[in-house]
């Protein structure tokens, strides 16, 4: 079963707006991390929370953390055209030795 | 350039082919992983390796074998494609397998098993 799920799976807004997608997880992490793949390319690390960080920014990203709802957003702030792309939440499992991915939002950014 | 290569990028093949893709980091990463990408069902890990000679399988192992005999190559090894092993795979490496740890990922190479 899927350790995150990204919600919404897609998301289509205007150039400017801001775009928020959300990631659930089950099990305790160390750490979450964020994403980013253009279409048929590799993943691109975007940032990393830590599980006792609450908050993250990084330019126009903003994520957040909640532990207690095992849940994280991201937020991109006045978007781009070249944000178009599917982001990925990952959830390093406690004990474990990898990453674990959810499904993805694919994300448009309409000019 | 810090960077993942893999080779080849595109590959079209016949069942029961044996085929290897390459894999090489140039950070000297510790920790590579192997990954396979469909549609609906997200990034799912096939294997994994700490380090030198030390590999282990990751949710998706089965038709697949890795080798790690040096810290910069971790190709995968398909003795025997068949159809459901169609898919866009990716090499991934980070410095080690510590949870801090961003992974970098390579391009990506789209197998088509016929």
């Amino acid at each position: 079963s899927q350790q995150g799920e990204e919600d919404p799976q897609a998301l289509s807004i205007q150039e400017g707006e801001n775009a928020t997608m959300n990631c659930s997880y089950k099990t305790s992490i160390n750490n979450l991390q964020w994403y980013r793949q253009n279409s048929g390319r590799g993943l691109v690390h975007l940032i990393l929370i830590r599980s006792n960080e609450r908050e993250k920014h990084s330019g126009r990203l903003r994520v957040t953390l909640d532990t207690s709802k095992k849940s994280s957003s991201l937020l991109i702030t006045a978007s781009r055209a070249a944000d178009t792309a599917s982001y990925f939440c990952a959830t390093y499992l406690r004990g474990a030795q990898k990453l674990v991915f959810g499904q993805g939002t694919r994300l448009t950014i309409n000019p | 350039e810090a960077q993942v290569t893999q080779n080849p990028r595109y590959l079209i093949t016949v069942t029961g082919k044996k085929l290897t893709v390459t894999c090489s980091q140039n950070m000297n990463h510790e920790y590579m992983s192997w990954y396979r990408q469909d549609p609906g069902l997200g990034l799912r890990q096939i294997y994994y390796s700490m380090n030198v000679e030390v590999t282990d399988k990751g949710d998706v192992p089965e038709g697949y074998k890795v080798s790690r005999k040096e810290k910069r190559n971790f190709p995968l090894i398909l003795e025997s494609p068949s159809p459901n092993q169609t898919s866009l795979y990716f090499c991934a490496s980070s410095l080690s397998a510590g949870s801090v740890n961003e992974q970098f990922f390579g391009p990506g190479t789209r197998l088509t098993v016929l």
